[in-house]
This record gives structure tokens, C-alpha cells and sequence, in this order.
């Protein structure tokens, strides 16, 4: 199974601030990676796919990059509503998820 | 609309099996796949399974020798069996596709 290494995993920013997150894959995943993001006591909500594919209504402020076995994924301008858990997943071959980035404030 | 809801027993003991069913709406099971991801409390999210629009089934390997997935589309459903059960199977266990997703059932796992 491909392997989803993903840091920080904690990040605390303040309002304003751009953070970025990033997910190794244990291979090529030749971009097909999607980004997730989560409040407590929520489902995941897709906001990024095929590396840098806004959903629809997800912010412009999200953005991802990568290609290969490396990728991120950026929160320009944090807000308030951002604060909650991020994870990747890749999805070339079955599904694995990144061990998840928990977003504080500072 | 697009939707998925989860359902089952909110406890199953200790080496029992976990029977969960999920009911979608707004689309079909035919051509489009469904999987089950589940997230132990205070946890990370863990790809568990899905089946595909044709039918075949994927499982993580980690859980493959004791997880089954299966569909009757005439229902509308998707179903999740695991055998075995341990304590640390405790989890919400969501079933989604893609872009949406159940609310997700929490399911304990204790004598």
C-alpha cells in the first residue's frame, strides 16, 4: 500500500498568517492527491482535488501544489472559520489518507 | 441531492462482528463507488474499503483479512461487515463518496 507521510503534524498561526502543509508519498502518485478539512464532531469536507482543483465553494485563499511523490497545500491569509484538522489523501492506487495536521491559533 | 447515511449498532462486543449499512440517495451505486473510512476517537481518518460501480471490492491491507464490503443496489445500500472486533476498532465509521459524506456512526467496542 502507498504510504502518506504528512507534516506538521501540529500548526499553530495567527489570524492572517499563510501556512502551509505538505503530504511524501512512499511513491508516485502522479498527482492524485485531494485535501480534506475537518471540524470536531464533522465529516471531512473535500476542498482540494487532483493536487490543486478547488472544489466548488472552497475559498480561493486554499491552494495545492506538488507533483511526483511530493506535495502541499497552503492557507493564505488565515481566518478563523480555517482553524480545524487537514488531511491528504492519495487516490492513484486504493486510498490513503495523511496523518492529519491539527490548525490552532496562535 | 447527493447523500449517504450511516447506520448500525452503537456497541459490539469484543471478537463479535460489525454490521454497518449505508443508504444513499441522489445517485447510483452502478456507477459510482462508495467506501468506508473510519476515525478512532481523538484519531486520524483510515481508508477502510470501498466497491466500485461494477461491483469489485478494494480493502486496505491492514484490515483485509477480516473486513467485507458488498451492496445491494436494488436498496440503495452499502454494507460493511468485520469480523474480530478488538477495542481498538472503536471509531466513527463514515461511509462517503469523494466529496460527500455520512455523518458517520459511532461504533464502541466493550464487554
Amino acid at each position: 500500500d502507498i504510504q502518506m507521510t504528512q507534516s506538521p503534524p501540529s500548526l499553530s498561526a495567527s489570524l492572517g498568517d499563510k501556512v502551509t502543509i505538505t503530504c511524501q508519498a512512499s511513491q508516485n502518485i502522479n498527482k492524485y492527491i485531494a485535501w480534506y478539512q475537518q471540524k470536531p464532531g464533522k465529516a471531512p469536507r473535500l476542498l482540494i482535488r487532483y493536487t490543486s482543483t478547488l472544489e466548488s465553494g472552497t475559498p480561493s485563499r486554499f491552494s495545492g501544489s506538488g507533483s511526483g511523490r511530493d506535495y502541499s497545500f497552503s492557507i493564505s491569509n488565515v481566518e478563523s472559520e480555517d482553524i480545524a484538522s487537514y488531511y491528504c489523501l492519495q487516490y492513484v492506487n486504493l486510498r490513503t489518507f495523511g496523518g492529519g495536521t491539527k490548525l490552532e491559533l496562535k | 441531492q447527493v447523500q449517504l447515511k450511516e447506520s448500525g449498532p452503537g456497541l459490539v462486543q469484543p471478537s463479535q462482528t460489525l454490521s454497518l449499512t449505508c443508504t444513499v440517495s441522489g445517485f447510483s451505486l452502478t456507477s459510482n463507488s462508495v467506501h468506508w473510512v473510519r476515525q478512532p476517537p481523538g484519531k486520524g481518518l483510515e481508508w477502510m474499503g470501498g466497491i466500485w460501480g461494477d461491483g469489485s471490492t478494494d480493502y486496505n491491507s491492514a484490515l483485509k483479512s477480516r473486513l467485507s464490503i458488498s451492496r445491494d443496489t436494488s436498496k440503495s445500500q452499502v454494507f460493511l461487515k468485520m469480523n474480530s472486533l478488538q477495542t481498538d476498532d472503536t471509531a466513527i465509521y463514515f461511509c462517503t463518496r469523494s466529496a460527500y459524506w455520512g455523518q458517520g456512526v459511532m461504533v464502541t467496542v466493550s464487554s
